[in-house]
C-alpha cells in the first residue's frame, strides 16, 4: 500500500473489554514497531516484529498486552482486560530494513479511550 | 523510558519568523533524528543526523548536534502556519525513544 495504515482510527472500550488494533504496513517492510502514547506525551517504545518474529517486547507494560505479525505482514495490537491507564494513542511504525531505527514510517494510529 | 528532552514545551511564533527548538539526551547515540506531528496524525520523519555529524540542513530545516553535551537543536527558518505541529526528538538503537515533544504554535 502507499503507507502504513491502522485500523480503526478510534475505539471506545468499556473498562474490562477486549479490544484488537490493526497494522497493515508498508507492503515488503521487515521491521514493525508498536508504540504507545500517551496525551502530551512522546511514543514509546512498546514490541518490535522482524517479518513474523517478535524479536523484542521488552516494552508492553503487562501480560494483558499482546501483539502477533502471524505472516510476517498485517500485525494485531491485542489488549485484554482494558483498564483506564490503556487509553492512548497506538501507533504502528515498519520499515524495510531490519533491526533499523532509520526510515520509519508511521500510520496515523488508533485513539483508543477506556471508559 | 524516554531518552529525549525537548525545551521548551511549547512555542508561539509569527509566520515568517524562526523557530528553535533543543533536546538534550541521557546515552551514546549513533543517530538523532527529528519528527513532526500534526494534531490528531502519525509522526514523519523530517531529518537525521548522524553522531560524527555536527550539522545538517534539509530545506527550511538545520540540525546540529553536539555529542559532548548531550545535544541537538532543530531550528525551522521562515516558519509558516503548515508548520503548526508537536516537534520530537528521538534516538536509541532500533527501538527509537522519544522526547515529550515540543509544541509549535505559527500564528498568520
Amino acid at each position: 500500500g502507499a503507507g502504513v495504515s491502522q485500523s480503526p482510527r478510534y475505539k471506545v472500550a468499556k473498562r474490562g473489554q477486549d479490544v484488537a488494533l490493526r497494522c497493515d504496513p508498508i507492503s515488503g517492510h521487515v521491521s514493525l514497531f508498536w508504540y504507545q502514547q500517551a496525551l502530551g506525551q512522546g511514543p514509546e517504545f512498546l514490541t518490535y516484529f522482524q517479518n513474523e518474529a517478535q524479536l523484542d517486547k521488552s516494552g508492553l507494560p503487562s501480560d494483558r498486552f499482546f501483539a502477533e505479525r502471524p505472516e510476517g505482514s498485517v500485525s494485531t495490537l491485542k489488549i485484554q482486560r482494558t483498564q483506564q491507564e490503556d487509553s492512548a494513542v497506538y501507533l504502528c511504525a515498519s520499515s524495510l530494513e531490519p533491526a533499523t531505527n532509520e526510515k520509519l514510517f508511521f500510520g496515523s494510529g488508533t485513539q483508543l479511550s477506556v471508559l | 523510558s524516554q531518552q529525549g528532552e525537548e525545551d521548551p514545551q511549547a512555542l508561539s511564533i509569527q509566520e515568517g519568523e524562526n523557530a528553535t527548538m533543543n533536546c538534550s539526551y541521557k546515552t551514546s547515540i549513533n543517530n538523532l533524528q527529528w519528527y513532526r506531528q500534526n494534531s490528531g496524525r502519525g509522526l514523519v520523519h523530517l531529518i537525521l543526523i548522524r553522531s560524527n555529524e555536527r550539522e545538517k540542513h534539509s530545506g527550511r530545516l538545520r540540525v546540529t548536534l553536539d555529542t559532548s553535551k548531550k545535544s541537538s537543536s532543530l531550528l525551522i527558518t521562515a516558519s509558516r502556519a503548515a508548520d503548526t505541529a508537536s516537534y520530537f526528538c528521538a534516538s536509541n538503537d532500533y527501538k527509537l525513544s522519544f522526547g515529550a515533544g515540543t509544541t509549535v504554535t505559527v500564528r498568520a
